[in-house]
């Protein structure tokens, strides 16, 4: 099966100017994430989205991030006006929500978009 | 969010098994240990998961501690491609009700040939 497929791959801007990284999940996916990896660090949830809607964006600074998911499939994350610590690697997941009690909701990520915000 | 504790780094030669410990002292009934890892320039990517017994799959092996309280990750046979980032996770669920992956630091593994 075809992966989750994330773009662009590279992106330097200067601060104050805006961003959007786009991510196509697995066919059939319902669930979709986006993570922010700041070089040395692990993963960090920003936003969780469940078909369409949101479920988890307790993370994510709305003040300069914004996300959608429309038609429940592909999804765009914007970043208007970028900050110098807004430079890290986007990272998109998917997965088949298998419910709660399943314990085997196995996320599969693309290869994340790196930003550079000079 | 529940919390792990992992090494920061650990090395091991090639073909030898690795065991990789992790520390989940606060884990509760209903968290899933997960283990991902992320080779460089990659995202993660999952490798194995478990509840309370042990499990096996073809890229790994995980054993649980009978009080839960630690798991290790072991690589039966190491290879040159499996240097990388490894991640344990505990899957929650959050107080909005989803399922919740909180990574760490996780633990760089080094192969020397």
């Amino acid at each position: 099966e075809a992966g989750v497929a994330q773009s662009p791959r590279y992106k330097i801007i200067e601060k104050r100017q805006s961003v959007a990284f786009w991510c196509n999940p697995i066919s059939g996916h319902a669930t979709l994430y986006w993570y922010q990896q700041i070089l040395g660090q692990g993963p960090k949830l920003l936003i969780q989205f469940q078909n369409n809607g949101v479920v988890d964006d307790s993370q994510l600074p709305k003040d300069r991030f914004s996300a959608e998911r429309l038609k429940g499939v592909d999804s765009t994350l914007k970043i208007q006006p970028a900050k110098l610590e807004d430079s890290a690697v986007y990272l998109c997941a998917s997965s088949l929500f298998a419910g709660l009690s399943s314990g085997a909701n196995v996320l599969t990520f693309g290869a994340g978009s790196r930003l550079t915000v000079l | 969010d529940a919390k792990t504790t992992q090494p920061n780094s650990m090395e091991s030669n090639e073909e030898e098994p690795v065991h990789l410990p992790c520390n989940h002292s606060t884990i509760s009934g209903t968290d899933y240990i997960h283990w991902y890892r992320q080779l460089p320039s990659q995202g993660p990517e999952y490798v194995i998961h478990g509840l309370t017994s042990n499990v096996n799959n073809r890229m790994a092996s995980l054993a649980i501690a009978e009080d839960r309280k630690s798991s290790t990750l072991i690589l039966h046979r190491a290879t040159l491609r499996d240097a990388a980032v490894y991640y344990c996770i505990l899957r929650e669920i959050s107080n909005f009700g989803n399922e919740k992956l909180t990574f760490g630091t996780g633990t760089r593994l080094t192969i020397i040939p």
